[in-house]
């Protein structure tokens, strides 16, 4: 079946570095995206979004690129800090009435000191 | 605090009790939807809510799951007869009607156990 997944379970970044995190979507209907982080014990907490008619987006130290051509998201953090370590997660909307987001397995990023 | 509320936090009961879990949305928000997330994995989406209305309901949502909105605001989750393969984070997540697109907003969660 179509899903979102991502390609590392884990990540680990010496503070002050950069980040990227990846992840594939293989349903060309979804037209919308969210990254959300999880920290331990919490609820997904939201980064940033992008439609599908965007191929960049940019917040406060994070950036999404949306890549449809070969179905790839990714998530850059910009200097990257202790607090930052969490699992990340990629999330779909498939397009149309459908409200329901489709989320991939996440990805658990480890801020080095 | 204006985010969404979740109660209880955790729950651990026997195998084939029943469970009701509540959430309360943000207060502007119309649409409501509860996922069920196990270690490890990312969120399952379960159902969705407009106002008071149970728009979707997933494949994951069997006989033994009922969740209501009577009044379009808080929303209760309840499992009958539960199993031990219910063991999981419960989440309920909340968005706007005037958002262009689907920003939910997630409560902390019920953990539930089932022994």
């Amino acid at each position: 079946g179509e899903s979102v997944g991502l390609h590392l379970p884990t990540l680990s970044v010496q503070e002050g570095d950069n980040s990227i995190i990846n992840c594939a979507y293989s349903n060309s209907a979804s037209d919308y995206f969210i990254w959300y982080k999880q920290e331990s014990g919490k609820g997904p907490q939201f980064i940033i979004d992008i439609r599908s008619n965007m191929d960049k987006r940019q917040g406060q130290r994070v950036t999404v690129l949306l890549n449809k051509t070969v179905k790839h998201l990714s998530l850059q953090i910009a200097a990257t800090q202790p607090g930052d370590s969490a699992v990340y997660f990629c999330a779909e909307r498939i397009g149309g009435s459908a409200r329901q987001l489709t989320f991939g397995s996440g990805t658990q990023l480890t801020v080095l000191p | 605090d204006t985010g969404v509320s979740q109660n209880p936090r955790h729950k651990i009961t026997k195998r084939g009790q029943n469970v009701t879990f509540r959430c309360d949305p943000i207060s502007e928000h119309n649409r409501l939807y509860w996922y069920r997330q196990t270690l490890g994995q990312g969120p399952e989406f379960l159902t969705y809510f407009q106002n008071e209305a149970q728009l979707e309901k997933s494949r994951l949502l069997s006989d033994r799951f009922s969740a209501e909105r009577p009044k379009g605001s808080f929303s209760t989750l309840e499992i009958q007869r539960t199993e031990q393969g219910d063991s999981a984070m419960y989440l309920c997540a909340s968005s706007s009607r005037v958002a262009l697109d689907n920003e939910q907003f997630f409560g902390p969660g019920t953990r539930l156990t089932v022994l």
